[in-house]
């Protein structure tokens, strides 16, 4: 069982906005850093953004993260057909239910 | 550029024990800033947590797999390795290494090795 939730499906059109969100607590979100990631199928992670809101080098800035209090989001602008994927939120836990079960973005 | 690459069998017994190795290149396994770990997916489910090493042998594992984990660090081939015993159908995943600072999630990943635990 995660302890950061987030919902298990997103979707949008090409050239829309679309956000994930990611819900944690005081012991994981509201004391750590948040890292998210887009795993392709049969690929593993690949990191998207890191300490809230830093982006790889390589990582469009099409993708963004932010963090408030115990939650943060993940905002991917200018939808496009490759984003389809698993995203995953991140965030240390003690428990080291360190990742959130996962949103499945569809591309119509 | 950093990379990991998981190497091992990719058919296990029941009741056996799962042994895996990642090895390091491009990096130092004994740099002081980062830690290395184990994570494993399930066919089509999330991420798990398995456990992380700190090159000088520090170890600490998740909760619901301790009893059944060990990870091991070999400094002088950059290498380190998963031992998981008392496999069942459950421990059936794609077996991932990785590199993480303390208290942070990982930056880099291996590719990934699948894990079948079948008689």
């Amino acid at each position: 069982q995660s302890v950061l939730t987030q919902p298990p499906s997103a979707s949008g059109t090409p050239g829309q906005r679309v956000t994930i969100s990611c819900s944690g607590s005081s012991s994981n979100i509201g004391s750590n850093y948040v890292y998210w990631y887009q795993q392709l199928p049969g690929t593993a992670p690949k990191l998207l953004i890191y300490r809230n809101n830093q982006r790889p080098s390589g990582v469009p800035d099409r993708f963004s993260g932010s963090k408030s209090g115990t939650s943060a989001s993940l905002a991917i602008s200018g939808l496009r057909s490759e984003d389809e994927a698993d995203y995953y939120c991140a965030a240390w836990d003690d428990s080291l239910k360190v990742f959130g079960g996962g949103t499945k973005l569809t591309v119509l | 550029q950093l990379q990991l690459q998981e190497s091992g069998p990719g058919l296990v017994k029941p009741s056996e024990t799962l042994s895996l190795t990642c090895t390091v290149s491009g990096g130092s396994i004994s740099s002081s800033s980062y830690y290395w770990g184990w994570i494993r997916q399930p066919p089509g489910k999330g991420l798990e947590w398995i456990g992380s090493i700190y090159y000088s042998g520090s170890t600490y594992y998740n909760p619901s797999l301790k009893s059944r984990v060990t990870i091991s660090v070999d400094t002088s081939k950059n290498q380190f390795s998963l031992k998981l015993s008392s496999v069942t159908a459950a421990d059936t995943a794609v077996y991932y290494c990785a590199r993480h600072e303390k208290w942070e999630p990982p930056d880099y990943w291996g590719q990934g090795t699948l894990v079948t635990v079948s008689s």
